[in-house]
């Protein structure tokens, strides 16, 4: 069985522009969430789609959206990108316990 | 005060020995429990889930003690591979998830 898969691995940007990165869940799991891992801190929550919607958002800007997909897969968007968005971009779905996806690196330069 | 909180080491331990992590919790009505293992540069991996009658797998023993908001994980006999970034992870909110993480304790065996 396919686990989470994300893309690009890596994605470097210049401020001000903004990234998309995509995951794609585990067959079956409607749930898709998106964590933000700065270097040197721990995993923060950024967002939870379930069923196509929004359901929870952690404490990032509006700048940090994204969307889910009638596949379930989804997309995470960050615009107006700041060098602190830097960051390993981990994308996980869930039955029970959550699976990680290998992450996405941003660098912002 | 941090929703979840770990001490974040290093620690350094020969291979072979027991090693202990403990983590609290602030959020008394959390609900569900996990340790979370990540290799450097990798994504975590889920270790084990943690049940209130305390569970064994293996080598590692994970418990859980809500009336004190601590989780903690054993490690016995302690391999090389068992080095890496363990995460304690809480989930605050029953059917609203989101997963809280700690910032990682980080154990190094030494051979």
């Amino acid at each position: 069985e396919a686990g989470v898969t994300q893309s690009p691995t890596h994605l470097i940007k210049t401020r001000g522009q903004q990234a998309t990165l995509r995951c794609s869940p585990i067959s079956g799991h409607t749930s898709v969430y998106w964590y933000q891992q700065a270097l040197g801190l721990g995993l923060q929550f950024l967002l939870w789609y379930d069923e196509g919607e929004e359901r929870n958002r952690g404490n990032f800007p509006p700048r940090f959206s994204g969307r889910q997909f009638p596949n379930y897969s989804s997309e995470l968007n960050v615009n107006a990108l700041e060098l602190e968005d830097s960051a390993l971009y981990l994308c996980a779905s869930r039955s029970w316990e959550q699976f990680f996806g290998p992450g996405t690196r941003l660098t912002v330069l | 005060r941090k929703e979840v909180e770990q001490d974040p080491g290093p620690f350094n331990v020969p291979e072979g020995a027991t090693v202990a992590f403990n983590c609290t919790y602030s959020n008394s009505a959390s609900q569900s429990f996990f340790w979370y293992r990540q290799d450097c540069r990798k994504e975590p991996k889920l270790l084990m889930s943690v049940y209130s009658s305390g569970n064994e797998d293996g080598r590692f023993t994970a418990q859980l003690n809500r009336a004190s908001q601590y989780i903690s994980l054993l490690i016995r006999d302690s391999k090389l591979s068992d080095s890496a970034t363990y995460l304690c992870v809480v989930n605050m909110h029953f059917g609203n998830e989101k997963l809280t993480f700690g910032t990682g304790t980080r154990l190094t065996i030494i051979p």
